[in-house]
């Protein structure tokens, strides 16, 4: 497809595990950017991908999230031994460089700590 | 510190009233861009809109127009004839000199038949 693509859609596990979410940029889009979304809540900004320059991991909110991103294609956002307050749809977007240019959502992934 | 606000959690109109949307942000820097969101109840956000912080004009395409004023640091989003499809959360965002999305809390529209 043209657009930005998530997977999971969903993600049931228990707490304590690690899991992966996964993102695959429009073709073309030099920046990659993930953000979490809390039930009833805006977007908070998680890290953030440009081109061949380091990551700015600056909303990571511990040193249990991190990710990775392979050259200008797809992205792992990985959380190690998850706690129940990881449950969010976590978000991913992709723009071409530049920081007013837009940035196109994917539909998400749903992660569910039980 | 870089800040926006959507002060209305949630609005209700019956369709084909107008609806303004409010979005106040907040930053030092004097180059930044505004952005519009739509976010419907299948979840996928959409985006409306862009402006840069060096262009006051305002915008209209449809039934969506949008009013930024520097003056007051707000960038409004206004829905004339609105209709039950418009229902959605709206989410303004800002950014500054890094590539990060700076994201109001929502406003959560409800447009009834």
């Amino acid at each position: 497809g043209a657009g930005v693509s998530q997977s999971p859609s969903n993600k049931v596990t228990e707490k304590g595990k690690d899991v992966e979410l996964r993102c695959d940029p429009i073709s073309g889009h030099t920046a990659l950017y993930w953000y979490r979304q809390r039930l009833g809540q805006g977007l908070e900004f998680l890290i953030y991908f440009q081109g061949n320059s380091a990551p700015d991991k600056s909303g990571l909110p511990s040193d249990r999230f991190s990710a990775e991103r392979t050259g200008e294609s797809v992205s792992t956002l990985t959380i190690q031994r998850t706690q129940q307050e990881d449950s969010a749809v976590y978000l991913c977007a992709s723009s071409f460089i530049g920081r007013g240019q837009p940035q196109h959502f994917g539909d998400g992934t749903r992660l569910s700590i039980l | 510190a870089q800040k926006v606000t959507q002060a209305q959690t949630e609005i209700s109109v019956v369709e084909k009233e107008d609806v303004t949307l409010d979005c106040v942000y907040e930053t030092r820097d004097t180059t930044y861009y505004l952005f519009w969101y739509k976010q419907p109840p299948s979840g996928e956000l959409v985006f409306l809109i862009r402006r840069n912080s060096f262009d006051e004009q305002n915008e209209i395409s449809g039934r969506y127009s949008w009013n930024f004023q520097k003056s007051t640091s707000s960038f409004n989003f206004t829905i004339t004839a609105s209709q039950v499809v418009d229902s959605a959360v709206y989410f303004c965002a800002l950014i500054v000199r890094t590539g990060k999305l700076i994201f109001g809390q929502g406003t959560t529209l409800q447009v009834k038949p």
